[in-house]
Protein backbone atom coordinates (compact mmCIF):
# COMPACT_ATOMS: atom_id res chain seq x y z
CA UNK A 1 0.00 0.00 0.00
CA UNK A 2 1.19 3.40 -0.92
CA UNK A 3 1.27 5.49 1.61
CA UNK A 4 4.12 8.86 3.35
CA UNK A 5 4.30 8.81 6.79
CA UNK A 6 5.77 11.99 9.05
CA UNK A 7 7.06 13.11 11.93
CA UNK A 8 6.78 14.16 14.34
CA UNK A 9 3.50 15.77 14.65
CA UNK A 10 3.84 18.48 16.01
CA UNK A 11 6.81 20.37 17.42
CA UNK A 12 7.95 23.60 19.59
CA UNK A 13 10.86 25.28 19.15
CA UNK A 14 12.32 28.37 20.34
CA UNK A 15 13.00 30.92 17.50
CA UNK A 16 16.49 30.67 16.14
CA UNK A 17 17.36 27.12 17.09
CA UNK A 18 17.20 24.09 14.25
CA UNK A 19 14.99 21.17 13.80
CA UNK A 20 14.82 18.37 11.66
CA UNK A 21 11.64 16.69 9.95
CA UNK A 22 11.06 13.40 8.94
CA UNK A 23 9.20 11.63 6.36
CA UNK A 24 9.00 7.89 5.48
CA UNK A 25 7.32 6.23 2.69
CA UNK A 26 6.29 3.35 0.64
CA UNK A 27 5.24 4.85 -2.29
CA UNK A 28 6.61 2.71 -5.47
CA UNK A 29 7.15 3.17 -8.38
CA UNK A 30 8.74 6.52 -6.84
CA UNK A 31 8.83 9.47 -8.99
CA UNK A 32 10.04 12.63 -6.84
CA UNK A 33 9.79 13.66 -3.42
CA UNK A 34 8.52 17.26 -2.19
CA UNK A 35 8.26 19.06 1.15
CA UNK A 36 5.44 21.54 0.98
CA UNK A 37 4.67 24.51 3.63
CA UNK A 38 1.36 25.73 4.27
CA UNK A 39 0.68 28.44 7.10
CA UNK A 40 -2.85 28.40 8.61
CA UNK A 41 -5.52 29.16 6.32
CA UNK A 42 -3.25 28.94 3.22
CA UNK A 43 -2.78 26.46 0.18
CA UNK A 44 0.62 24.42 0.81
CA UNK A 45 3.48 26.28 -1.07
CA UNK A 46 6.21 23.96 -2.66
CA UNK A 47 10.10 24.33 -0.62
CA UNK A 48 11.62 21.68 -2.68
CA UNK A 49 11.25 18.77 -5.11
CA UNK A 50 14.09 15.89 -5.28
CA UNK A 51 14.16 13.26 -7.49
CA UNK A 52 15.26 9.46 -7.36
CA UNK A 53 18.83 10.41 -8.25
CA UNK A 54 18.86 13.84 -5.61
CA UNK A 55 19.88 13.22 -2.29
CA UNK A 56 20.02 16.69 -0.92
CA UNK A 57 18.14 19.83 -2.31
CA UNK A 58 18.12 23.33 -0.34
CA UNK A 59 16.20 26.33 -0.58
CA UNK A 60 17.42 29.33 1.83
CA UNK A 61 17.25 27.82 5.35
CA UNK A 62 15.85 24.84 4.35
CA UNK A 63 17.60 21.40 3.43
CA UNK A 64 15.76 18.45 2.13
CA UNK A 65 17.18 15.16 2.29
CA UNK A 66 16.61 12.04 0.50
CA UNK A 67 17.51 8.09 0.73
CA UNK A 68 16.06 6.67 -1.79
CA UNK A 69 17.24 3.28 -0.98
CA UNK A 70 15.93 3.43 2.38
CA UNK A 71 12.57 5.74 1.41
CA UNK A 72 13.33 8.59 3.99
CA UNK A 73 13.35 12.24 3.87
CA UNK A 74 14.43 14.18 5.81
CA UNK A 75 13.45 18.16 6.08
CA UNK A 76 15.90 20.89 7.78
CA UNK A 77 15.16 23.82 8.77
CA UNK A 78 18.39 26.62 10.03
CA UNK A 79 18.18 29.15 12.71
CA UNK A 80 14.02 28.87 12.88
CA UNK A 81 11.98 32.18 12.69
CA UNK A 82 8.60 32.84 13.96
CA UNK A 83 7.53 32.77 10.05
CA UNK A 84 8.57 29.54 9.96
CA UNK A 85 5.29 28.47 12.63
CA UNK A 86 3.41 26.17 9.64
CA UNK A 87 2.33 22.52 8.60
CA UNK A 88 5.46 20.98 6.43
CA UNK A 89 3.81 17.95 4.39
CA UNK A 90 5.79 15.79 2.81
CA UNK A 91 4.65 14.61 -0.99
CA UNK A 92 5.66 11.73 -2.75
CA UNK A 93 5.02 11.02 -6.69
CA UNK A 94 3.65 7.94 -8.36
CA UNK A 95 6.10 7.56 -11.23
CA UNK A 96 3.05 7.07 -13.84
CA UNK A 97 1.85 8.72 -16.57
CA UNK A 98 -0.95 10.76 -13.93
CA UNK A 99 0.25 13.52 -11.12
CA UNK A 100 -0.62 11.24 -8.60
CA UNK A 101 0.36 12.56 -5.33
CA UNK A 102 0.47 11.23 -2.01
CA UNK A 103 0.47 12.90 0.86
CA UNK A 104 2.20 12.99 4.37
CA UNK A 105 -0.36 14.25 7.26
CA UNK A 106 2.03 16.90 8.22
CA UNK A 107 4.34 17.60 11.04
CA UNK A 108 2.95 20.99 12.83
CA UNK A 109 6.06 23.38 13.69
CA UNK A 110 5.66 25.91 16.12
CA UNK A 111 8.50 28.65 16.24
CA UNK A 112 8.10 30.42 19.78
CA UNK A 113 10.25 33.65 20.80
CA UNK B 1 2.07 35.62 -12.38
CA UNK B 2 -1.45 35.61 -10.53
CA UNK B 3 -2.15 32.39 -8.60
CA UNK B 4 -4.89 30.08 -8.01
CA UNK B 5 -7.75 31.46 -6.95
CA UNK B 6 -11.02 30.36 -4.99
CA UNK B 7 -13.69 31.49 -4.13
CA UNK B 8 -15.06 31.96 -1.15
CA UNK B 9 -12.98 31.65 1.36
CA UNK B 10 -15.16 30.63 4.04
CA UNK B 11 -18.74 28.94 4.05
CA UNK B 12 -21.13 27.41 6.71
CA UNK B 13 -24.09 25.59 5.63
CA UNK B 14 -26.32 23.25 7.34
CA UNK B 15 -26.44 19.46 7.01
CA UNK B 16 -28.63 18.65 3.92
CA UNK B 17 -27.81 22.25 1.92
CA UNK B 18 -26.05 22.81 -1.04
CA UNK B 19 -22.44 24.77 -1.51
CA UNK B 20 -20.52 25.41 -4.41
CA UNK B 21 -16.95 26.04 -5.21
CA UNK B 22 -14.96 28.15 -7.69
CA UNK B 23 -11.73 28.13 -8.77
CA UNK B 24 -9.97 29.58 -11.36
CA UNK B 25 -6.40 27.76 -12.06
CA UNK B 26 -3.59 30.03 -13.30
CA UNK B 27 -3.53 31.07 -16.49
CA UNK B 28 -2.19 28.23 -19.47
CA UNK B 29 -2.35 25.30 -16.81
CA UNK B 30 -4.21 22.77 -18.59
CA UNK B 31 -4.52 20.40 -15.05
CA UNK B 32 -6.72 21.10 -12.12
CA UNK B 33 -7.71 19.16 -9.16
CA UNK B 34 -9.74 19.25 -6.39
CA UNK B 35 -8.67 18.12 -3.01
CA UNK B 36 -10.50 17.46 0.47
CA UNK B 37 -8.56 18.19 3.44
CA UNK B 38 -10.12 17.37 6.85
CA UNK B 39 -8.27 19.53 10.26
CA UNK B 40 -4.73 17.61 10.59
CA UNK B 41 -5.10 15.77 7.84
CA UNK B 42 -2.60 15.93 4.12
CA UNK B 43 -5.11 16.55 1.67
CA UNK B 44 -6.96 14.38 -0.59
CA UNK B 45 -7.72 14.18 -4.14
CA UNK B 46 -11.27 13.81 -5.11
CA UNK B 47 -11.05 14.86 -8.68
CA UNK B 48 -8.28 15.63 -11.63
CA UNK B 49 -9.09 17.34 -15.04
CA UNK B 50 -6.96 17.90 -17.66
CA UNK B 51 -8.33 20.25 -19.92
CA UNK B 52 -12.16 19.74 -19.66
CA UNK B 53 -11.76 16.19 -19.04
CA UNK B 54 -12.03 14.14 -16.28
CA UNK B 55 -8.70 11.95 -15.76
CA UNK B 56 -9.28 10.77 -12.13
CA UNK B 57 -12.64 10.50 -9.78
CA UNK B 58 -12.20 8.05 -8.10
CA UNK B 59 -12.81 9.08 -4.99
CA UNK B 60 -15.16 11.43 -5.30
CA UNK B 61 -18.13 10.37 -3.31
CA UNK B 62 -20.58 10.49 -6.29
CA UNK B 63 -23.95 10.71 -5.18
CA UNK B 64 -23.38 13.90 -3.31
CA UNK B 65 -20.56 15.69 -4.94
CA UNK B 66 -20.44 16.83 -8.73
CA UNK B 67 -17.36 18.92 -10.12
CA UNK B 68 -17.38 20.70 -13.89
CA UNK B 69 -14.81 22.51 -15.54
CA UNK B 70 -16.08 23.97 -18.57
CA UNK B 71 -13.90 25.29 -21.29
CA UNK B 72 -11.14 24.20 -19.60
CA UNK B 73 -10.46 26.84 -17.42
CA UNK B 74 -12.49 27.49 -14.20
CA UNK B 75 -14.39 24.97 -12.09
CA UNK B 76 -16.56 24.17 -9.87
CA UNK B 77 -17.09 21.88 -7.20
CA UNK B 78 -20.83 21.28 -5.56
CA UNK B 79 -21.76 19.33 -2.61
CA UNK B 80 -25.81 18.46 -2.26
CA UNK B 81 -26.85 17.43 0.23
CA UNK B 82 -23.96 18.37 2.84
CA UNK B 83 -23.24 15.77 5.42
CA UNK B 84 -21.43 16.56 8.71
CA UNK B 85 -18.37 15.38 7.98
CA UNK B 86 -18.04 16.76 4.92
CA UNK B 87 -16.80 19.75 7.19
CA UNK B 88 -13.26 20.52 5.76
CA UNK B 89 -10.79 22.34 3.68
CA UNK B 90 -11.43 22.52 -0.29
CA UNK B 91 -8.15 23.00 -1.58
CA UNK B 92 -7.84 23.95 -5.44
CA UNK B 93 -4.43 23.18 -7.43
CA UNK B 94 -3.56 23.34 -11.35
CA UNK B 95 -0.30 22.41 -13.11
CA UNK B 96 0.76 22.57 -16.77
CA UNK B 97 0.17 18.92 -17.42
CA UNK B 98 -0.68 16.10 -15.42
CA UNK B 99 2.86 14.45 -15.47
CA UNK B 100 4.66 13.89 -12.09
CA UNK B 101 7.49 16.23 -13.21
CA UNK B 102 5.00 19.04 -13.03
CA UNK B 103 4.47 21.18 -9.82
CA UNK B 104 1.02 21.85 -8.64
CA UNK B 105 0.11 25.24 -7.65
CA UNK B 106 -2.36 25.58 -4.44
CA UNK B 107 -4.84 27.66 -3.97
CA UNK B 108 -5.87 29.67 -0.50
CA UNK B 109 -8.57 27.33 -0.29
CA UNK B 110 -12.35 27.40 0.99
CA UNK B 111 -13.34 26.42 4.46
CA UNK B 112 -16.49 24.56 4.96
CA UNK B 113 -18.27 23.94 7.63
CA UNK B 114 -21.51 21.83 8.13
CA UNK B 115 -23.60 22.41 11.18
Amino acid sequence: KNQVEQSPQSLIILEGKNCTLQCNYTVSPFSNLRWYKQDTGRGPVSLTIMTFSENTKSNGRYTATLDADTKQSSLHITASQLSDSASYICVVTLQTGANNLFFGTGTRLTVIP
Amino acid sequence: EAGVAQSPRYKIIEKRQSVAFWCNPISGHATLYWYQQILGQGPKLLIQFQNNGVVDDSQLPKDRFSAERLKGVDSTLKIQPAKLEDSAVYLCASSLGQFSSYEQYFGPGTRLTVT
